[in-house]
């Protein structure tokens, strides 16, 4: 499995657009992206996947750069309900039984 | 549609009983899991199932059991605990194989033994 890197915190003004990057440098041609978040307390959420197009859903949206060595997740009007640690993971498609590790990650911190 | 619903929330053991964790989905998911995440750890897969009828160990399996018999509930038990199991459990769950990293969890239990 690829290894990404995250910087481990970030700060968005609430309303504005959070931008959260990912470097995956190492990933393969058949190995997808996935963005995870954990509020404090609460169980991880899916975001959102994509192979090597850029994808949108009513969460979030998320580019990956054509070398696909990177990624980015954005929040476009972040609100308090935010805040997390967001988790960028580099999978193939799935197999069975297919553990979810998450990485360090990066502290999102949404400002009033 | 409650997504992965999960009971107890809370619950205080002594070392030695018993109980058991109660997982339950209504997105008609294939797959199962117990995960368990310690303090500022990260998750670790105890126990899943790729179907009803079917369980297989995950990456730290011991002292724990499971059963899958109805495909929307997944049971977690804890023959007999000890305070290395105070944990918060993570049940979640997903499609078939091509999706089985897009995983839906439930709002976890908290379990202290003392």
């Amino acid at each position: 499995d690829a290894k990404t890197t995250q910087p481990p915190s970030m700060d968005c003004a609430e309303g504005r657009a959070a931008n959260l990057p990912c470097n995956h440098s190492t990933i393969s041609g058949n190995e997808y992206v996935y963005w995870y978040r954990q509020i404090h307390s609460q169980g991880p959420q899916y975001i959102i996947h994509g192979l090597k197009n850029n994808e949108t859903n009513e969460m979030a949206s998320l580019i990956i750069t054509e070398d696909r060595k990177s990624s980015t997740l954005i929040l476009p009007h972040a609100t308090l309900r935010d805040t997390a640690v967001y988790y960028c993971i580099v999978r193939v498609g799935g197999t069975s039984g297919s553990r979810l590790t998450f990485g360090e990650g990066t502290q999102l911190t949404v400002n009033p | 549609n409650a997504g992965v619903t999960q009971t107890p929330k809370f619950r205080v053991l002594k070392t030695g009983q018993s109980m058991t964790l109660l997982c339950a989905q209504d997105m008609n998911h294939e797959y199962m899991y117990w995960y368990r995440q310690d303090p500022g750890m990260g998750l670790r897969l105890i126990h899943y199932s790729v179907g009803e009828g079917t369980t297989a160990k995950g990456e730290v399996p011991d002292g724990y059991n499971v059963s899958r018999l109805k495909k929307q509930n997944f049971l977690l038990g804890l023959e007999s605990a000890a305070p290395s199991q105070t944990s918060v459990y993570f049940c979640a769950s997903s499609f078939g194989t091509a999706r089985s990293y897009e995983q839906y969890f439930g709002p976890g239990t908290r379990l202290t033994v003392t």
